[in-house]
């Protein structure tokens, strides 16, 4: 079956640096990506939807600036929490839809969990 | 923004048990998908069902939907105590701009 990881699983940083999670598809190509947000107890939020080559689309309320992707291949979706704040804490978690399969195929990674103390 | 409200937020029941959760959406739709989500970690797909889909069948669990109403349901038969999580609906819309979005989820705890 179609897997897609994170790395890494958990992160802890201090306020006011960057940090980098990796969203890997690694047994197909994923022409689309999907970042999630989700706080304690709640549910997914979509922050942004990647395609490979091109600018990702925000969600309306997400700042792009301080949420970077980038989507550089078809197996690989970077998001890049830039100038993390406490309020950055969260779970993230991506996914994938599969390049020439029907587009309600779609498989998610495992999360990453961000603690910024 | 959320597409989809979950009824109940919370549920409670003993084990071997039937659970049903409802899930109400706004706007037009491809498909309709429910996860599971065990506390802190990742998601695990259960069943989709597509918007000429009625009603559908997985080992305990059966989902039907009601496109009319936009809503679902999500029925777990002879409940276990390995069943307890947190369960959303996802929603993949039909306009130009896919894109699967999750409802408030409902969360699951049955007693052994």
């Amino acid at each position: 079956g179609a897997v897609v990881s994170q790395h890494p699983s958990r992160v802890i940083c201090k306020s006011g640096t960057s940090v980098k999670i990796e969203c890997r598809s690694l047994d197909f190509q994923a022409t689309t990506m999907f970042w999630y947000r989700q706080f304690p107890k709640q549910s997914l939020m979509l922050m942004a939807t990647s395609n490979e080559g091109s600018k990702a689309t925000y969600e309306q309320g997400v700042e792009k600036d301080k949420f970077l992707i980038n989507h550089a291949s078809l197996t690989l979706s970077t998001l890049t929490v830039t100038s993390a704040h406490p309020e950055d804490s969260s779970f993230y978690i991506c996914s994938a839809r599969v390049a020439g399969r029907p587009t309600d195929t779609q498989y998610f990674g495992p999360g990453t969990r961000l603690t910024v103390l | 923004s959320q597409q989809g409200e979950e009824d109940p937020q919370a549920l409670s029941i003993q084990e071997g048990e039937n659970a049903t959760m409802n899930c109400s959406y706004k706007t037009s739709i491809n498909n309709l998908q429910w996860y599971r989500q065990n506390s802190g970690r990742g998601l695990v797909h259960l069943i989709l069902i597509r918007s000429n889909e009625r009603e559908k069948h997985s080992g305990r669990l059966r989902v039907t939907l009601d496109t009319s109403k936009k809503s679902s349901s999500l029925l777990i038969t002879a409940s276990r105590a390995a069943d307890t999580a947190s369960y959303f609906c996802a929603t993949d819309n039909s306009g130009g701009y896919q894109k699967v979005t999750f409802g408030t989820g409902t969360k699951l705890q049955v007693i052994p």
